[in-house]
């Protein structure tokens, strides 16, 4: 396994854009997490999914934005009608059950994103 | 409201010394704390982590000190290596129905000079 991967690295988009982002965890991993983080801050909770159902979306992600993670696989992040303050770098993470102990998650390495 | 808050932006050490970095929480929900580190480029990789019930936990060169009292942790390296030269972050997470959730500090820049 090759950890978790994201897609693409860097998107660079003209304000009032759509976009997407992709996310592959750890094949075996059930839970999945959205992070954004912007310059100078840590990491901030967005979503979560275990398996397919996205069990928590935090006041950060406005209606503009949907995730979605069809057959508890993959998971993809649209932005509607972008920002220049949606600029930031997106991360993914997954893990086990958090029951599993303190290791935390696998993080993936983000894609960055650039309203223009 | 930062929850936890990493009040050193950065920190630069002399390889071989000890590298402390310090961490704040006021969040008294919070029973797990993590350490993260982040080369740019590259998404956090976690690192060491310690439960509440617990007040040290050990890996090879990587110590963490917890101090619930003041809400205070620290994260020793030693000794400091170049490679160690990254951004860490503090992270932690609540028991309950919140227990997948982390919460971030700001992170601090350590540089280790050779």
């Amino acid at each position: 396994d090759t950890g978790v991967s994201q897609n693409p690295r860097h998107k660079i988009t003209k304000r009032g854009q759509n976009v997407t982002f992709r996310c592959d965890p750890i094949s075996e991993h059930n839970r999945l997490y959205w992070y954004r983080q912007t310059l100078g801050q840590g990491p901030e909770f967005l979503t979560y999914f275990q398996n397919e159902a996205q069990l928590e979306k935090s006041r950060l992600l406005s209606d503009r934005f949907s995730a979605e993670r069809p057959k508890g696989s993959f998971s993809t992040l649209e932005i509607q009608r972008t920002e220049q303050g949606d600029s930031a770098m997106y991360l993914c993470a997954s893990s086990l059950s958090a029951a599993a102990g303190g290791t935390g998650y696998t993080f993936g390495s983000g894609t960055r994103l650039t309203v223009v | 409201d930062q929850q936890v808050k990493q009040n050193s932006p950065s920190l630069s050490v002399q390889e071989g010394r000890i590298s402390i970095l310090n961490c704040d929480y006021t969040n008294s929900m919070f029973d797990y704390f993590l350490w993260y580190k982040k080369y740019p480029a590259e998404g956090p990789t976690f690192l060491i982590s310690i439960s509440s019930i617990k007040d040290k936990n050990e890996d090879g060169r990587f110590t963490v000190f917890l101090n619930k009292s003041a809400k205070h942790l620290s994260l020793h390296i030693v000794p400091s290596q170049p490679g160690d030269s990254a951004v860490y972050f503090c992270a932690a997470k609540s028991g309950g129905g919140s227990n997948y959730k982390l919460t971030f500090g700001k992170g601090t820049l350590l540089t280790v000079n050779p």
